[in-house]
């Protein structure tokens, strides 16, 4: 059974610092990974999706890595601002149109 | 992208009654599924929505605590059963067009149960 699990569960940085979140999964046979952001009570939104293949993605100031053999991501948030300010939950699929596994998520403060 | 929308966006129900919620999606999607988010937890997957077909439910979910319909590629219902406080959560409906497609999530359902 596919185990997620994100580090640190919490984080707190000055503006302006790089944010650096880690994800791990067990099971290294998944098609893709994803990376979401969630704004208190609301929806997840969608920030960066590597599939098995890809090593990297970039979004502006977002870069996910995936090492799929040691079975971890790393997303990195580069100048982190006060908007950065949210949960980010990482979760793997085992197949194309199959269900995400989502890790416990790590919640971000961003202080001006 | 897949814009979906749910309803309602929350409710606060009594102890041993029923709440549909609604899924609708702007655009055809392959997949659609629902997940449940504890207070203070991640998501945790119910069940995946068939369309034309009786929905898969994932270990610890039963059809009959939570029935689904999707009568085509753009809709979809949960239905929370005989609820009890324990169901307070926040009800969340995804899609995916299938093949490298990212999973689109709805904005979410806040259920309190008293």
């Amino acid at each position: 059974k596919q185990e997620v699990t994100q580090i640190p569960a919490a984080l707190s940085v000055p503006e302006g610092e790089n944010l650096v979140l880690n994800c791990s999964f067990t099971d290294s046979a998944i098609y893709n990974l994803q990376w979401f952001r969630q704004d208190p009570g609301k929806g997840l939104t969608s920030l960066l999706l590597i599939q098995s293949s890809q090593r990297e993605q970039t979004s502006g100031r977002l870069n996910a890595s995936l090492d799929k053999s040691s079975g971890r991501s790393t997303l990195y948030i580069a100048a982190s601002q006060p908007g950065d300010s949210a949960t980010y939950l990482c979760a793997v699929s085992k197949a194309a149109g199959n269900k995400l596994t989502f890790g416990g998520g790590t919640r971000v403060l961003v202080k001006p | 992208s897949a814009v979906i929308s749910q309803k309602p966006s929350r409710d606060i129900c009594q102890r041993g009654t029923s709440l549909t919620i609604q899924c609708q999606v702007d655009s055809q999607v392959t997949m659609m599924f629902w997940y449940r988010q504890q207070p203070g937890q991640s998501l945790t997957l119910i069940a995946t929505a068939n369309q034309g077909s009786e929905a898969t439910y994932e270990s610890g979910f039963v059809i009959d605590k939570f029935p689904i319909s999707r009568p085509n590629l753009t809709f979809s219902t949960l239905t929370v059963s005989n609820m009890s406080p324990e169901d307070s959560s926040i009800y969340l409906c995804s899609a995916e067009r299938g093949g490298a497609d990212t999973q689109y999530f709805g904005p979410g359902t806040r259920l309190t149960v008293l």
